[in-house]
């Protein structure tokens, strides 16, 4: 099985400050990697699929790199309403899903 | 455009079976893939298992001998069943619409608010 770690668990960061979240799949998975964000109580939300493609009316403040093991997630300018944990996932060649264990933002 | 909304008993006792259904509104069930995932209290994502409007499924292997999942095209909706449930089981049960991204990527692009499902007697 593909295990996926995440870095931060954690984070706090002011109004305005440039968020990195990193993702690391234990093998090579291409470009096979997406990222959710998942507010208090509601479903998560897709972001960026393919490692690095901007879903469909997401701010562009959200971005995504990388590909193989390692990747990352930048949100630029880090608003209010950006508070929530962060979820990558990646999908292997066995057809299988896996979470990271998430990153939860808060504003600092 | 397309929603999900999740459907089911609230409260299943132990070693019973939890059933659940999503249905699928403002477009077709065909030609797409159909995941159930679900968090429990205070922890992360864990997917389950998913279907082809077909009825081909792939499963969770932590998952796979208690978890069936089920597709009714004519009715618009998927379902899940999960055998022989203890306390670990309890948890928000999520239904999210597969796409194939370009390369062989999937990803869940449509979510359904979820379900909590508490197991307890």
């Amino acid at each position: 099985d593909i295990q996926m770690t995440q870095s931060p668990s954690s984070l706090s960061a002011s109004v305005g400050d440039r968020v990195t979240i990193t993702c690391q799949a234990s093998q090579d998975i291409s470009n096979y990697l997406n990222w959710y964000q998942q507010k208090p109580g509601k479903a998560p939300k897709l972001l960026i699929y393919d490692a690095s493609n901007l879903e469909t009316g997401v701010p562009s403040r959200f971005s995504g790199s990388g590909s193989g093991t390692d990747f990352t997630f930048t949100i630029s300018s880090l608003q209010p309403e950006d508070i929530a944990t962060y979820y990558c996932q990646q999908y292997d060649n066995l057809l299988l899903f896996t979470f990271g264990p998430g990153t939860k933002v808060d504003i600092k | 455009q397309v929603q999900l909304q999740e459907s089911g008993p609230g409260l299943v006792k132990p070693s019973e079976t939890l059933s659940l259904t999503c249905t699928v509104s403002g477009g077709s069930i065909s030609s797409y893939y159909w995941s159930w995932i679900r968090q429990p209290p205070g922890k992360g994502l864990e997917w389950i298992g998913y279907i082809y409007y077909s009825g081909s499924t792939n499963y969770n292997p932590s998952l796979k001998s208690r978890v069936t999942i089920s597709v009714d095209t004519s009715k618009n909706q998927f379902s899940l069943k999960l055998s022989s449930v203890t306390a670990a089981d309890t948890a928000v049960y999520y239904c999210a619409r597969q796409i194939l991204g370009g390369g062989g990527n999937y990803y869940m692009d449509v979510w359904g608010k979820g379900t909590t499902v508490t197991v307890s007697s």
